[in-house]
């Protein structure tokens, strides 16, 4: 079965400190593995995409890594801010089809309080 | 522009109302998607349209009827809805896949219309 989890579910941090957030996925085949950020009652906005042949990807202070070997991903913030406060979603990309086929996880949510 | 427009924001409809969704983009992808997200929920597709033609209905209720009456537009009707179809519809666009890299496979979200079903 196509899966992909995330912890923790939640997680409160002070504004300026770092934190990792976790997947873990069984997913096949596998295509590529994205991080999105979601505001609340917003659609989500993508962060990072990796294929299996990437390691760690940087966009600001969002670098994520692949280890596709045990089918894991993390996403670290650098110097988190207040309005990093948002759902962080793990989401994989399956199959060849020439739409994309996603298998989202059930997010973690970020509270960054000042 | 490389926006997901949806149209409303927000929307509440009776039992017996007839409404519609709209979702626009003007990138040039050919892929378009319904997706329906419950509070405190990962979103869960809906319907798939890729080049105009459904490609994937999620076994998804009659009441929601998706169209697509050209490549830059997407449309949800909806009629005849139960209370629990209260969610956010997130429309979202892809560029055709393979041949452009994972880099361009980037799924575009629309902000999404919130629906309340009274």
């Amino acid at each position: 079965k196509n899966q992909v989890e995330q912890s923790p579910q939640s997680l409160i941090i002070l504004e300026g400190k770092n934190c990792t957030l976790q997947c873990n996925y069984t997913v096949s085949p596998f295509s590529n593995l994205r991080w999105y950020k979601q505001d609340t009652g917003r659609g989500p906005v993508s962060l990072t995409i990796m294929t299996f042949s990437e390691n760690t990807k940087s966009n600001g202070r969002y670098t994520a890594t692949l280890d596709a070997d045990t089918k894991q991903s993390s996403l670290h913030i650098t110097a988190s801010q207040l309005s990093d406060s948002a759902s962080y979603i793990c989401v994989v990309s399956i199959g060849d089809t020439g739409f994309q086929k996603l298998v989202f996880g059930t997010g973690t949510r970020l509270l960054v309080s000042p | 522009d490389t926006e997901v427009t949806q149209t409303p924001k927000h929307l509440v409809m009776g039992m017996t109302n007839k409404k519609s969704l709209k979702c626009e983009q003007h990138m040039g992808h050919r892929a378009m998607y319904w997706y329906k997200q419950k509070a405190k929920k990962p979103p869960e597709l809906m319907f798939v349209y890729s080049y105009e033609k459904l490609s994937i209905n999620e076994s998804v209720p009659s009441r929601f009827s998706p169209e697509c009456p050209n490549s830059s537009l997407l449309n949800l009707h909806l009629h005849a809805l139960q209370p629990e179809d209260s969610a956010l519809y997130l429309c979202a666009s892809s560029l055709p896949r393979g041949k452009m890299g994972a880099a361009n496979e980037k799924l575009f979200f629309g902000s999404g219309t919130q629906l309340s079903v009274l």
